[in-house]
């Protein structure tokens, strides 16, 4: 079935630094590409999305990437801040209505 | 945050109970999810809804069944719970199929003792 995985599951930076996550998924089909933030005992929240027929997209300090041909999409984010620390989600389409989730990632971003 | 609500926020019950969650939207929205999330699994589709009456099954649809008779409610029922359902579960909605956005809930965590 579908499948999305999510690298690193932890990441540790100094404020101001940059940070990387990357996905990859299985589903040749998939247009759709959000990701979410999710801070400690809150719900997910979407902060960026790409769809397949844009390569890049930025948001202020964040942006996202889409490579199709290999199947992968990152969340980059600059000059990071404290208040970035999260869990930060990826997801791809699935069919027509549906969402599949990497396993997220624990950004972790030190004064 | 849009319009969603979740009853109970939090609940714990004994295995073999029946569990009922509410998902309550003001969105009008089409589509509604049921969710939960565990350490190292990220969110997992337990079964979703495009419709008044319209379900199908997620990934993890075992042991779960849900219903919805208004737009606004979606209902996900733990007929026998277990302790493998102990679990944060979040309800999300989204506009209709085109745009895939998809906003949650705020979450309820469910203990089975």
């Amino acid at each position: 079935g579908e499948n999305v995985e999510q690298h690193p599951s932890t990441l540790s930076v100094q404020e101001g630094d940059s940070a990387v996550i990357k996905c990859t998924y299985s589903d040749s089909a998939s247009n759709y590409f959000p990701w979410y933030k999710q801070e400690l005992g809150k719900r997910p929240q979407l902060i960026i999305d790409i769809r397949s027929n844009v390569g890049e997209k930025k948001d202020q300090r964040i942006a996202v990437t889409l490579n199709k041909t290999a199947k992968h999409f990152s969340l980059h984010i600059t000059e990071t801040q404290p208040e970035d620390s999260a869990v930060y989600f990826c997801a791809a389409s699935a069919g027509t209505d549906k969402l599949i989730f990497g396993t997220g990632t624990r950004l972790q971003v030190f004064p | 945050d849009a319009g969603i609500t979740q009853s109970p926020r939090h609940k714990v019950t004994e295995t073999g109970t029946p569990v009922t969650l509410r998902c309550h939207q003001t969105e009008n929205h089409r589509y509604m999810y049921w969710y939960r999330q565990d350490p190292g699994h990220g969110l997992r589709l337990i079964h979703y809804s495009y419709g008044v009456k319209d379900t199908d099954k997620g990934e993890v649809s075992d042991g779960y069944s849900v219903s919805r008779s208004k737009t606004e409610d979606f209902l996900l029922t733990l007929e026998s719970a277990t302790s493998s359902q102990t679990s944060v579960y979040f309800c999300a909605i989204s506009r209709d199929r085109i745009s895939y956005e998809q906003y949650f809930g705020p979450g309820t965590r469910l203990t089975v003792t």
